[in-house]
């Protein structure tokens, strides 16, 4: 069984500091990664997807993510975090041919970003 | 409209009461999805749709739970006998056939339900 892991529940950050979101992933077979952004009173939405080819892949609103296969991670980074960047944060995964919209979710990471 | 929309968006009721939560997924998607997300965790998974059958039903917890979608378009969740460990945020999301294949839904902000 495949399952996800975000290893800081809350990360407290000054404006214009940079940030890690840390995400580890376990399955036998591959996967797909996410990461998606629940801002306060919206709906989960997408920041950026790995599917194949380059590890490092770039989303919406300034942030990256790299896969490592050989650590089983998918960390997310901004060099840079804004007061807006404030929100919750999710990684997910699913089987690479597995049942469509079959998202495994971490138990997120409140980015709190402080003036 | 323009996104997912879920109704209502707050439920209160008793234990033992029935329950249906709607959800009128972005126009033209023919995928939709149900999650729960309990205080604290992360989404799981509930049912898939394609079009009007569930194509993956296998996260509903067990058979007080059904959902339909009987014109591909609107789905109802409906839970019977409800619980206390029933409270929880219901997530619904659509997606393009393309875009559920690889990932990409599109989630509404939830009908949270509290089971007194």
């Amino acid at each position: 069984a495949q399952s996800v892991t975000q290893l800081d529940s809350q990360v407290p950050v000054f404006e214009e500091a940079p940030v890690e979101l840390r995400c580890n992933y376990s399955s036998s077979v591959s996967v797909y990664l996410f990461w998606y952004v629940q801002y306060p009173n919206q709906g989960l939405q997408l920041l950026l997807k790995y599917l194949s080819g380059s590890t490092l892949v770039k989303g919406i609103n300034g942030f990256e993510a790299e896969f490592n296969k050989s650590q089983t991670s998918f960390h997310l980074r901004k060099p840079s975090v804004h007061i807006s960047d404030t929100a919750e944060y999710f990684c997910a995964v699913t089987l690479y041919g597995g049942s469509q919209g079959n998202l495994i979710f971490g138990k997120g990471t409140k980015l709190s970003v402080k003036p | 409209g323009a996104g997912v929309s879920q109704t209502p968006s707050n439920k209160v009721t008793e234990k033992g009461k029935y329950v249906e939560l709607r959800c009128d997924p972005i126009s033209g998607h023919t995928a939709l999805y149900w999650y729960r997300q309990s205080l604290g965790q992360g989404p799981e998974f509930l049912i898939y749709f394609q079009g009007t059958g569930a194509a993956d039903d296998s996260g509903l917890p067990n058979d007080r739970f059904f959902a339909v979608r009987p014109e591909g378009s609107v789905s109802t969740l409906k839970i019977q006998r409800t619980e206390r460990g029933d409270s929880a945020v219901y997530l619904c999301a659509s997606s393009s056939l393309a875009g559920g294949r690889t990932g990409e839904l599109f989630f509404g902000e939830g009908s949270r339900l509290t089971v007194l």
